[in-house]
Formats: C-alpha cells, structure tokens, sequence
C-alpha cells in the first residue's frame, strides 16, 4: 500500500510569494489532515477534511491560507501571499476512521520563506 | 501553559539500556493517546496507540496511560541504535479531528 506522498519536499520562495503544497493520501482513506510544524515549536493541526468537505478548519493560521480537496481525492495547501513566519514543515495525514487515534503522515514540505 | 508538556531532551543512552519517555497534558477530555517516531527529514510514523487508560505492549515498546495522573509513558527494552530518533505523543478527545502533539523528546542510543 502506497503512503501518503506529499510534494514538493522541499520549497524555497521569496516573501510576497504564492506557494502550492499538494498531499496524496492512502487510496480510500476520506479522512485527510494538514498539520504544521515552526521551528522550534509543537507540530500543530491546521485543517481536517472529511471526502471534499472541510470538517474543521479552526487551526487555520489566518486567511493566506487556502486548502482544498476536489474530487475527494488528493489537496493542495495554498499560501498567497507568504510571510517569513509562515516558515517551517508542512505535513499531511490521512486515516479511514476519524474517531479513533493513528493517522499516517507524510513525510511533509519544508517551506522556507526568505 | 500548553496542553501536553514533554521533555525534548536530548537523551542519551547505551545500547540495550530501558528507556523512558513521559508526557503531561491538562486536558481532561484527552481519550486517545499515541506515540510516534520521528527519524530526521521524515514525517511521524505512528509506533503505539492507546484508548483510555492502562498498558500496551508491542515488542519492545509498552504504552502506559494514568488518566488520573495526566500522564502517559513509553517504555523501550533493549534499546538499539535504530531507535535513535524523536519521539513525540499525541492526544485527542473521543470526537475530535485534531491531535494535539508534545514538542518531541530527542532519543540517541549510542554503541
């Protein structure tokens, strides 16, 4: 079974600048998970998508950000336009049951904004 | 004061040494608790997951949860080179989304 495959692995863009992150997640999983992890701090959670539907979206930074999930399938990470603290890993996770604990995650994006 | 409280360490410990890693967390309504590993440049990888409260064993790894201490543990036997990495716990509510992550604690088992 593939993994959840995140690209670019890596990104380097200039402040002011518009940068897409793409997750594919585990074929069948409908639960779909973006985190976010800044230098030196806690991985934190961003959004939750249930098929194409944003679940919750309450750790969302502020509305530079935008996420979306088509189809249901895979989901891109926008940032337009980026800021310096917007700097660090992104990771995406997906799961087949929400309730329970154990996402799989990607092994993320690490986004420097210079 | 942040919800789950983790040492990040850096431990170091000789091979075939028991290692212990521990998390607080001030969220009562935390019911799920995990533990993953993370090696360098790749994402977490989910080594042991725990409902409520008592133990879990798997290999070398066991979980515990005291749901009335607000603290969980994971236990490694026979540390091995490989193990070298950073651990972090998660937790969540019954119905959650999100998992609330430790900052990570830096495991180095040296030969």
């Amino acid at each position: 079974e593939a993994g959840v495959t995140q690209f670019p692995s890596h990104s380097v863009i200039e402040k002011g600048q518009t940068v897409t992150l793409r997750c594919d997640p585990i074929s069948g999983h409908d639960n779909l998970y973006w985190y976010r992890r800044v230098m030196g701090k806690e991985i934190k959670f961003l959004l939750h998508f249930v098929k194409e539907s944003k679940q919750d979206e309450s750790g969302m930074p502020n509305n530079r950000f935008l996420a979306e999930r088509t189809g249901g399938t895979y989901s891109t990470l926008k940032v337009q336009p980026a800021e310096l603290e917007d700097s660090g890993v992104y990771f995406c996770a997906s799961s087949q049951d929400r309730t329970g604990g154990g996402y799989t995650f990607g092994s993320g994006t690490r986004l420097t904004v210079v | 004061q942040k919800e789950v409280e983790q040492d990040p360490g850096p431990l170091s410990v000789p091979e075939g040494a028991i290692v212990s890693l521990n998390c607080t967390y001030s969220n009562s309504a935390f019911q799920y608790f995990m533990w993953y590993r993370q090696y360098s440049r790749k994402g977490p990888e989910l080594l042991m997951y725990t409902y409520s409260s008592g133990n879990k064993e798997d290999g070398r790894f066991t979980a515990q949860v005291d749901k009335s201490s607000k603290y969980i543990s994971l236990f490694i036997r026979d540390s091995q080179p490989s193990d070298s990495a950073t651990y972090l716990c998660a937790m969540k509510g019954g119905t959650a989304s999100k998992l609330t992550f430790g900052t990570g604690t830096r495991l180095q088992v040296t030969l």
